[in-house]
């Protein structure tokens, strides 16, 4: 079954230190991996996508199948990036799982 | 260019009554998706139309019914609700076979079933 899992509901780092928010995931075909953020009082919206093998406000993603594992990465967060991350996988149909979130504080 | 809008932002119903939630989809997209949130979750497939017609559905009872109409916009419509149907509920837009999988997303409608 296809699911999406982020292991942490919050996640608090301190201005300039690295950050790491995990998302695993289980799908039986080939997966197509997306992350979505949702600033305050802002609509949900896609930060990145695995396809494009791309950079973002600094932040990436690689995927490892392996692992089965697609987690995002920063290496100085700022605090403009506290914000709701979701995690999500593109199944039959566009059909999108989401993870539960996990709210990232970056803290002056 | 437009955004996705949907409407009410807010309502309040009681259990056993039914509820239609509307959405305008973002110019120049002709899918529309509709998902769950309850609260501390990430958003759930309730499912998807494209040329006015069901093409995907998640795990929601029949119960939850849905339209696009000619211009795209949809509308998602509950009967007989429940209280675990209170959630806020997103609308997203995106180009046809979803594209390079960019959903746009509504503000969301949040529906509190007393």
């Amino acid at each position: 079954a296809q699911r999406v899992t982020q292991p942490e509901k919050l996640l608090s780092v301190f201005k300039g230190a690295p950050v790491e928010l995990k998302c695993n995931y289980s799908y039986s075909g080939s997966p197509e991996l997306f992350w979505y953020v949702q600033y305050s009082r802002q609509r949900l919206q896609l930060l990145l996508r695995h396809i494009s093998r791309e950079s973002i406000k600094g932040f990436t993603a690689d995927l490892n199948k392996g692992e089965t594992s697609f987690h995002l990465k920063k290496p100085f967060a700022q605090e403009e990036d506290s914000a709701m991350y979701y995690c999500a996988l593109r199944g039959d149909f566009n059909k999108f799982y989401f993870g539960s979130g996990t709210k990232l504080n970056v803290k002056p | 260019e437009t955004g996705v809008t949907q409407s009410p932002t807010h309502l309040i119903k009681t259990r056993g009554q039914q509820v239609t939630l509307r959405c305008s989809s973002q110019s120049g997209h002709n899918t529309v998706s509709w998902y769950q949130q309850a609260l501390g979750q990430g958003p759930q497939f309730i499912f998807q139309y494209y040329r006015e017609e069901e093409n995907g559905r998640g795990n929601f009872p029949p119960r939850f019914s849905g339209l696009q109409f000619p211009n795209y916009s949809s509308e998602l419509n509950v009967n007989a609700l429940e209280l675990d149907d209170s959630a806020l509920y997103l609308c997203a837009s995106s180009l046809a076979g979803g594209g390079t999988g960019e959903l746009f997303f509504g503000e969301g409608s949040r529906l509190t079933v007393l």
